[in-house]
């Protein structure tokens, strides 16, 4: 069981948008940033959101981060095939002294 | 053009240990960043291992605190960890990846990563 919680799977059509949602607590998401990463099948994660909104170098402006309360948010605009992946959100735990990680989402482009 | 390459063995036996290395290109270890080592189980999601700092500092998991040491090289820009002993809930994918310049935040990039399975 992650600390964090995210939905299992989404999925849309290409050209449309999604929300992936990551929920924690005041320890964790509450008080710290939040960090997205994407993992395409049989490669390693990569950074696509850092301190909750911030978008890296080289990243596209169809991804985007959100923070409210204890919860976050990844949305995705102008969906390609491209983009199916899983999604993972991240963020430091205070109270577990640990960095800690959603479960994942598998975003199917229907 | 930063990048990282885990290497080590990847059949360890229960009990066993497990020492991983993380070859750093394109930037110093030295650098003003954390260095992170993160795993996947096989089929599952993400979690951390812990941080190292060039100034020596360390940050580990809890939840494996008592078994896990990074340290690193920097002669020769490597990170190293080392996990033991290990069973059979320790076979996993290992990463390693640059943190920020601040603690607890493992940002890009990420090696390859390396498949370590734990079975006699």
């Amino acid at each position: 069981q992650s600390v964090l919680t995210q939905p299992p799977s989404v999925s849309a059509a290409p050209g449309q948008k999604v929300t992936i949602s990551c929920s924690g607590t005041r320890s964790n998401i509450g008080n710290n940033y939040v960090s997205w990463y994407q993992q395409l099948p049989g490669t390693a994660p990569k950074l696509l959101i850092y301190d909750n909104d911030k978008r890296p170098s080289g990243i596209r402006d169809r991804f985007s981060g959100s923070k409210s309360g204890t919860s976050a948010t990844l949305g995705i605009t102008g969906l390609q095939t491209g983009d199916e992946a899983d999604y993972y959100c991240g963020t430091w735990d205070s109270s577990l002294s640990a960095v800690v990680f959603g479960g994942g989402t598998k975003l199917t482009v229907l | 053009q930063v990048q990282l390459q885990e290497s080590g063995p990847r059949l360890v036996k229960p009990s066993g240990t497990l020492s991983l290395t993380c070859a750093v290109s394109g930037v110093s270890i030295s650098s003003n960043n954390w260095w992170n080592w993160v795993r996947q189980s096989p089929g599952k999601g993400l979690e951390w291992i812990g941080e190292i700092h060039h100034n020596g500092a360390t940050n580990y998991n809890p939840s494996l605190r008592g078994r896990v040491t990074m340290s690193m090289d920097k002669s020769t820009n490597h990170l190293s960890l080392t996990l033991s002993p290990v069973n059979a809930a320790d076979t996993a994918m290992y990463y390693c990846a640059r943190g920020s310049a601040l603690p607890s935040s493992v940002d890009d990039p990420w090696g390859q990563g390396i498949l370590v399975t734990v079975s006699s």
